[in-house]
């Protein structure tokens, strides 16, 4: 079974931290996302990558930055964490062969808080 | 125009009935179209896609597009409690998704 992690269920940080999400997938999956769900809004795409070192903005990319240093990790990072970053943040995988791409793995998320 | 809309719900239905839920989308560059199911407190988890158009069927449940409407459906036959969720569609494009805001189903025993 793909089994995606994510290092924290739940976070609280103040404004103007540094914060960083860690995702790990044991699936040898070339892509890897990072989303964010908030009521009445759904899932949306932070940054993707779809391989070591490379990485794609998605829809809301700003105030966010990625790291992927190796496969199966993938960072997300709130370079100075605001209030309205409170959020479910999900990283996801999926291989790159064709159709399969677009079966993406979903990690059980992170609730973060900023206060 | 969004690309993907789903119907907000919550939708509430007794156990047994037969649940459709719908969605349509904008892009017709869409091949691939994806319907995740997500407990509470979870992250969503595939269910099933079709690639273009045409039916899937997966046990309990029927994953339909009509590319001519633009529109997405998942029927679930002979509901359960344990499929009380939130169901999001998605179109996929480029090796990315778009997803739909979800619709929360309950089935009452």
């Amino acid at each position: 079974d793909v089994k995606v992690t994510q290092s924290s269920r739940y976070l609280v940080k103040r404004t103007g931290e540094k914060v960083f999400l860690e995702c790990v997938q044991d699936m040898d999956h070339e892509n890897m996302f990072w989303y964010r769900q908030d009521p009445g809004l759904g899932l949306r795409l932070i940054y993707f990558s779809y391989d070591v070192k490379m990485k794609e903005k998605g829809d809301i990319p700003e105030g966010y930055s990625v790291s992927r240093e190796k496969k199966e990790r993938f960072s997300l990072i709130l370079e100075s964490a605001s209030t309205n970053q409170t959020s479910m943040y999900l990283c996801a995988s999926s291989p790159s062969s064709g159709g399969r791409s677009y079966e993406q793995y979903f990690g059980p998320g992170t609730r973060l808080t900023v206060t | 125009q969004k690309e993907v809309e789903q119907d907000p719900g919550p939708l509430s239905v007794p156990e047994g009935a037969i649940v459709s839920l719908n969605c349509t989308y904008s892009n017709s560059a869409f091949q691939y179209f994806m319907w995740y199911r997500q407990y509470s407190r979870k992250g969503p988890e595939l269910l099933m896609y079709t690639y273009s158009s045409g039916n899937k069927e997966d046990g309990r449940f029927t994953a339909q597009v009509d590319k001519s409407s633009k529109y997405i459906s998942l029927f679930i036959r002979d509901s359960q409690p344990s499929d009380s969720a939130t169901y999001l569609c998605a179109t996929g494009a480029n090796s990315k998704l778009t997803f739909g805001k979800g619709i929360t189903l309950s089935v009452r025993p």
